[in-house]
């Protein structure tokens, strides 16, 4: 069956650090893939998405890049702030998903903690 | 900005009692979702619903669930006889179809004892 695998957590960084929270995923054909977010006492909140290979999805300074070959939607933003500390999971809505079918797979998680 | 809102925010309940977890989905949305996170691990599909019937469910999703949309906004997830191992993360969601974007509530913790 399908699956997200991503890093394994908590990350600790520095403000203005760079980001890289890797993900890699299994699955037939050309799945929908995701970058959710969920801030402290909060819902999971959509970041980006890509729907095709190649593509790239952008957001608030983040951005994650479909590679098919790498089967690979790696989270990255060039400068983290404070306010980036949340818990980001990956997920992905299969390829043959229909209309409404949001059956979407995620990942475990990854805690970011981002200090001054 | 519209959000999906779920209550409680946290339950406790003991082993074998009945819950029901509750969601008010976007107004003008026509799926629901419900995903559970057990803790320290994946956030999991159990059920999605539209047009008054389950249009897919997991494996998660035994006998022990129901899911009902009582009136125009509620939707709601019963766990019919709570195990300790039911204790996790409960997120609703929802969509207006198509590949639009699913909005998610904040969740609520439920706690078997």
């Amino acid at each position: 069956g399908d699956s997200v695998t991503q890093m394994e957590g908590p990350v600790t960084l520095s403000e203005e650090a760079f980001l890289t929270i890797n993900c890699t995923y299994t699955a037939t054909g050309y799945p929908s893939l995701f970058w959710y977010v969920q801030y402290p006492g909060e819902g999971l909140q959509l970041l980006l998405k890509a729907t095709k290979a190649d593509d790239k999805g952008s957001n608030k300074g983040f951005e994650a890049t479909y590679r098919k070959e790498t089967t690979s939607f790696h989270l990255e933003k060039g400068s983290v702030q404070v306010s980036d500390s949340a818990v980001y999971f990956c997920a992905l809505r299969p390829a043959y998903s229909g209309a409404g079918s949001y059956q979407l797979t995620f990942g475990k998680g990854t805690k970011l903690s981002v200090i001054p | 900005e519209p959000e999906v809102t779920q209550t409680p925010s946290h339950q406790v309940t003991q082993m074998g009692q009945e819950v029901i977890l509750r969601c008010v989905p976007i107004s003008n949305h026509l799926y629901f979702y419900w995903y559970r996170q057990i803790l320290g691990q994946k956030v999991e599909f159990l059920v999605s619903f539209y047009n008054n019937e389950i249009s897919e469910k997991s494996e998660i999703f035994d006998d022990q669930f129901s899911v009902e949309r009582p009136d125009g906004s509620n939707f709601t997830l019963k766990i019919r006889s709570t195990k300790l191992e039911d204790s996790a993360m409960y997120f609703c969601a929802s969509t207006g179809g198509g590949t639009n974007e699913a909005f998610f509530g904040q969740g609520t913790r439920l706690t078997v004892v």
